[in-house]
């Protein structure tokens, strides 16, 4: 499956600093989307990349794309308490359903 | 900003009863999906509904589940004869045309089975 699986499960900053997560993914894609999903709550979408690109930003998000290396970041930068969450990347290719891992859990610490 | 919104926010039913759950996807979208939720687990993918049909659908949608897109604007999930392994949350997506939209999200309904 084109599985997409982050690491770390669980990550603790303090408020102000960066926050990266990462992805791995199994199988060819057309693109790969992040998603946060705050406790209790829907997904917020908050990035798609494409296949083609390797690196995007949106704020204070900046994703990259290794597709040699079936991998992915996320880079929350100057993390605020808000910023509290978990975070998913999710793979798709052609009209397929989106394929979730399981998540980074964020906290940020005022 | 249009949303997705999804009704009940929390449903709890009998083991062995049927439930419903209700989605309204943003208008101008042409593919909806459900998914679910396990407590602490990944979000799984339920089905695909395109052109109103199902165009895929995962080993988790058996028999015992159906969608219907009744009326142009409503999106239903319907369990038959759940089990106490339906409790999750129950998310609905819409995206527009186009395999680089990105699915937009309901805040999900909350199944109980007792």
């Amino acid at each position: 499956s084109q599985q997409g699986e982050e690491d770390p499960q669980a990550l603790s900053i303090q408020e102000g600093e960066n926050a990266t997560m990462n992805c791995s993914y199994k199988t060819s894609i057309n693109n790969l989307q992040w998603y946060r999903q705050n406790s209790g709550r829907g997904l917020v979408h908050l990035i798609l990349i494409r296949s083609n690109e390797r690196e995007k930003h949106s704020g204070r998000l900046r994703v990259t794309l290794d597709t040699s290396k079936k991998s992915s970041s996320l880079l929350i930068t100057a993390s605020r308490a808000a910023d509290t969450a978990s975070y998913f990347c999710a793979t798709a290719s052609g009209n397929t359903p989106l394929v979730f891992g399981k998540g980074t859990r964020l906290s940020v610490i005022a | 900003e249009p949303e997705v919104t999804q009704t009940p926010s929390h449903q709890v039913t009998q083991m062995g009863q049927e439930v419903i759950l209700r989605c309204v996807p943003i208008s101008n979208h042409l593919y909806f999906y459900w998914y679910r939720q396990i407590l602490g687990q990944k979000v799984e993918f339920l089905v695909s509904f395109y052109n109103n049909e199902i165009s895929e659908k995962s080993e988790i949608f058996d028999d015992r589940f159906s969608v219907e897109r009744p009326d142009g604007s409503n999106f239903t999930l319907k369990i038959r004869s759940t089990k106490l392994e339906d409790s999750a949350m129950y998310f609905c997506a819409s995206r527009r045309n186009g395999q680089l939209q990105p699915q937009h999200f309901g805040d999900g309904t909350r199944l109980s089975i007792l």
